[in-house]
């Protein structure tokens, strides 16, 4: 079957540093996502990744292995503003998105 | 381009009455989804378009879901006889078929079933 299993709730520091992980099973694989989405609002897309490494874009970088079915969304330099559910989705061989049920992350001051 | 746009963005409705959503996606996108998320979850599929075909509905949508593309353009949901259950987010999203992107999200429709 298909699966996305990422952890329900993290807690960090303004100013600290993040790490969100996500593994995944997908029929076929096309690429993995990263969205963000704030309480009440609709996902924003924040990376892809459909070769292994890692890709940096400022504050955010996402980083794919796909030997092991594995991702993570690395947040640096907290803001209060970070505060928010991150989704991990899979794109699977039909190009449709499997999703997981996503990390909330509270941010403390 | 103004993104993908859904309407109404609450509803409040009775149980058992009939409500419709629209969704207008981004002009040259031709593949169209529509999920629904409550609280907590991820998005939960319900049904896509390419262009005006409907390829997939998920087995969990019931008969009283139904949608439709009718030029390929904007696309409608409709649920009758609501329920309850039903109160959650939907959420529509565009994108180009068989390209490696994301997709792109309207802000959803709020349904309060009462």
């Amino acid at each position: 079957g298909q699966n996305i299993d990422q952890p329900t709730e993290m807690t960090a520091t303004e100013g600290a540093i993040v790490q969100i992980n996500c593994t995944y099973q997908t029929s076929g694989f096309n690429g993995l996502f990263w969205y963000q989405q704030h309480a009440g609002e609709a996902p924003t897309f924040l990376s892809y990744n459909v070769l292994d490494g890692l890709e940096e874009k400022g504050r955010f970088s996402s980083f794919l292995s796909r030997s092991k079915g594995y991702s993570y969304l690395l947040l640096k330099e907290l803001q209060m503003k970070d505060s928010a559910s991150y989704l991990c989705a899979a794109m699977d061989s039909n190009y449709q998105l499997i999703w997981g049920a996503g990390t909330k992350l509270i941010i403390k001051p | 381009d103004t993104g993908v746009s859904q309407n109404p963005r609450h509803k409040i409705t009775k149980r058992g009455q009939n409500v419709t959503f629209r969704c207008d996606p981004i002009s040259e996108h031709n593949r169209l989804y529509w999920y629904r998320q409550t609280l907590g979850q991820g998005p939960e599929f319900l049904t896509y378009f390419q262009n005006e075909a409907q390829l997939e509905k998920s087995r969990l949508l019931s008969d009283r879901f139904s949608a439709e593309r009718p030029k390929g353009s904007f696309s409608t949901l409709e649920i009758q006889r609501t329920e309850q259950g039903d109160s959650a987010m939907y959420l529509c999203a565009s994108s180009r078929a068989g390209l490696d992107y994301g997709y792109t999200f309207g802000s959803g429709t709020r349904l309060t079933v009462v």
